[in-house]
């Protein structure tokens, strides 16, 4: 079953401009993770909030969660041609297991 | 060099045939797991492994089936009962019993002649 949705399903923006994907999820959450996958390969583990820290910067990357509204953010600052991928969110429900359930991601394109 | 490795990149089953995809890791993680993504779609869970010879059904089971007789290895095969096996097949592993990042192989994907 779904957990997570990403919100665009694509997004298509010029080199230097900013780039922010949504994640809703529907049940409480003990960390939300967020992962890149290039066309064909194997997925990337980018950075994982845990359900009591709000924001988390890594590099050019910058999520925020906000566990009221139950959904999360990540925003790729001066995003470069490089950057285009897929972006996945991936949940675990609080007192459940500890399997990741996937969204279906947003797919970023970045023009040069 | 740590990682996780999948072969073959591509695979090809005929009609009525098994295939047997391969995973190994060597990152001395308790647990491996099996998904399948069909395009534009997210992961979808086949099977886990939270510890060596023993394994649990995720949502989408029928027709695959998956033995962990080694730590480093769980091996995927895909049935003939599975009627659409044509997808990307992603494995990957991580430290058991804790919320931590997986790390994936880079796929095999799966072709029917």
């Amino acid at each position: 079953s779904q957990q997570g949705e990403e919100d665009p399903q694509a997004l298509s923006i010029q080199e230097g401009e900013n780039a922010t994907m949504n994640c809703s999820y529907k049940t409480s959450i003990n960390n939300l993770q967020w992962y890149r996958q290039n066309s064909g390969r194997g997925l990337v583990h980018l950075i994982l909030i845990r359900s009591n820290e709000r924001e988390k910067h890594s590099g050019r990357l910058r999520v925020t969660l906000d566990t009221s509204k139950k959904s999360s953010s990540l925003l790729i600052t001066a995003s470069r041609a490089a950057d285009t991928a897929s972006y996945f969110c991936a949940t675990d429900q609080s007192g459940g297991s500890y399997i990741p359930t996937f969204g279906r991601g947003t797919s970023l394109i970045v023009h040069p | 060099d740590g990682g996780i490795t999948q072969s073959p990149k591509y695979l090809f089953r005929k009609e009525g045939q098994n295939v047997t995809l391969s995973c190994e890791q060597n990152l001395n993680h308790d647990a491996m797991y099996w998904y399948r993504q069909d395009p534009g779609q997210g992961l979808r869970l086949i099977y886990y492994s939270q510890i060596v010879n023993d394994f649990q059904k995720g949502d989408i089971a029928e027709g695959y089936s998956v033995s962990r007789e080694k730590k480093e290895s769980f091996p995927l095969t895909v049935t003939s009962a599975q009627k659409n096996p044509t997808a990307f097949y992603l494995c990957a592993s991580s430290i058991a019993n804790v919320q931590e990042t997986q790390y994936f192989g880079p796929g095999t994907r799966l072709l029917v002649l």
